[in-house]
């Protein structure tokens, strides 16, 4: 079962920032929050992942709280091309011992960007 | 740096038939993993392979079964195809087990 809970849909309208939260109360130590987003019918994109400190790369920033019990993805400038579901996952990165390679989607965030 | 690759991208079949689907990973990746997207379920994991070993396995019928070559490239085969296996199927590589993963376009499977 997924290990996050994400709105079922937000919109936002082109030329804002877009705000996604997730919450993972029962987030572990050793688990980094991973990011995806998927455009209808195609593979998933990686986004953005980390760990306890806040991220930024060229598409998006992510920020998670102290407690790292919820993040918020944050698309700085949201244009058309970023209407998509938006995945939040936690897993395991470093080799734990068990074993756990698998991405375990939920049902994620529809982002509508309105013209 | 040329993405995952996926063929055929799409296939219609009928039931009871069988179906080789086929990934290329990213140069250099070696773990391979394989999900199953369909509207009902959602996005849900196959099987990994890294180092052409099979190391984890989704709650999947034996009729899903997959490979990996020496070179990393990857193949599912999905045998006697029921209606309910019309699905995106949905290739990632990494380069290794915990490192970020990275998606192909799919192959879209239709059973008929």
């Amino acid at each position: 079962d997924a290990k996050t809970t994400q709105p079922p849909s937000m919109d936002c309208a082109e030329g804002r920032a877009a705000n996604l939260p997730c919450n993972h109360s029962t987030i572990s130590g050793n688990e980094y929050v991973y990011w995806y987003r998927q455009i209808h019918s195609q593979g998933p994109q990686y986004i953005i992942h980390g760990l306890k400190n806040n991220e930024t790369n060229e598409m998006a920033s992510l920020i998670i709280t102290e407690d790292r019990k919820s993040s918020t993805l944050i698309l700085p400038h949201a244009t058309l091309r970023d209407t998509a579901v938006y995945y939040c996952i936690v897993w395991i990165r470093e080799n734990s011992g068990g074993s756990n390679y698998k991405l375990t989607f939920g049902k994620g965030t529809l982002l509508t960007v309105n013209p | 740096k040329a993405g995952v690759t996926q063929t055929p991208r799409y296939l219609i079949k009928t039931r009871g038939q069988q179906v080789t689907l086929s990934c290329s990973p990213i140069s250099g990746h070696r773990s391979v993993s394989w999900y199953q997207q369909t509207p009902g379920q959602g996005l849900q994991f196959l099987f990994e392979y890294f180092s052409e070993t099979q190391r984890n396995k989704g709650n999947f019928p034996g009729r899903f079964s997959g490979r990996q070559f020496s070179n990393s490239r990857s193949e599912m085969n999905v045998s006697t195809l029921e209606l309910g296996d019309s699905a995106l199927y949905l290739c990632a590589s990494s380069r290794g087990a915990h490192n970020e993963q990275f998606f192909g376009p799919g192959t879209r499977l239709t059973v008929l």
